[in-house]
């Protein structure tokens, strides 16, 4: 059984750029959360999709977007990056949406 | 929305001794609170969880429990060992899937 794997692992983009972080869930997850963990803090939950559908959404705006696909991999898309949004972005899977979540190692994305 | 605050920021401990980091929660729907490690460089990884029905679950040498009327729960660690040094986070959840982290604990195990 395969865990949580997330690519890239480091990203460095320019403000204003576009970004596509990737995730791949653990075998036969059907739950995909991501989060936001800024340095020093705890992850802040952006988005959840289940089954291909958003299935909630934190406090985000919506240059945030992200997809799920019949595989149940998913992509996490910001758009207009700002200084702030770099941080270590996480997913985590689960089995099903009020089952554990286990996550991935994560992409460090820096914007300068 | 759902608040978490985690206490102590930092802990400090000699090897042998026992850890407790304590964390509260405002919404009395929640129903679920796991506990994730931290290590340098790395994903959050589930120790340990206990839900709503349940006042404590034990794993080892860690363990949790739930107070819901205090709306607050807790994580042991006895016999504590320098690998244990990491960064721990409670959460919870209140509905679907999303989690509310605390702010962390920095454990630091001295040999």
């Amino acid at each position: 059984e395969t865990g949580v794997t997330q690519s890239p692992t480091h990203l460095i983009k320019t403000r204003g750029q576009q970004v596509t972080l990737r995730c791949s869930s653990q075998s036969g997850h059907n739950t995909v959360s991501w989060y936001q963990q800024a340095l020093g803090q705890g992850p802040q939950f952006i988005f959840q999709y289940y089954r291909e559908e958003e299935n909630g959404r934190g406090n985000f705006p919506p240059r945030f977007s992200g997809l799920q696909f019949p595989n149940y991999s998913s992509e996490l898309n910001v758009n207009a990056l700002e200084l702030d949004d770099s941080a270590l972005y996480l997913c985590a899977s689960s089995l099903h949406r009020d089952t554990e979540a286990f996550f991935g190692q994560g992409t460090r994305l820096t914007v300068v | 929305g759902e608040n978490v605050e985690q206490h102590p920021s930092t802990l400090s401990v000699q090897e042998g001794d026992s850890a407790v980091i304590k964390c509260t929660y405002s919404d009395s729907a929640s129903n679920y609170f796991p506990w994730y490690k931290q290590e340098l460089g790395k994903g959050p990884q589930l120790i340990i969880d206990i839900r709503s029905n349940v006042g404590e679950k034990k794993d080892q040498r860690i363990a949790v429990t739930l107070n819901k009327t205090a709306k607050h729960f807790s994580l042991h660690i006895t016999e504590t060992q320098p690998e244990d040094s990491a960064v721990y986070f409670c959460a919870v959840r209140t509905s679907y899937g999303k989690l509310t982290f605390g702010q962390g604990t920095i454990l630091t195990v001295h040999p």
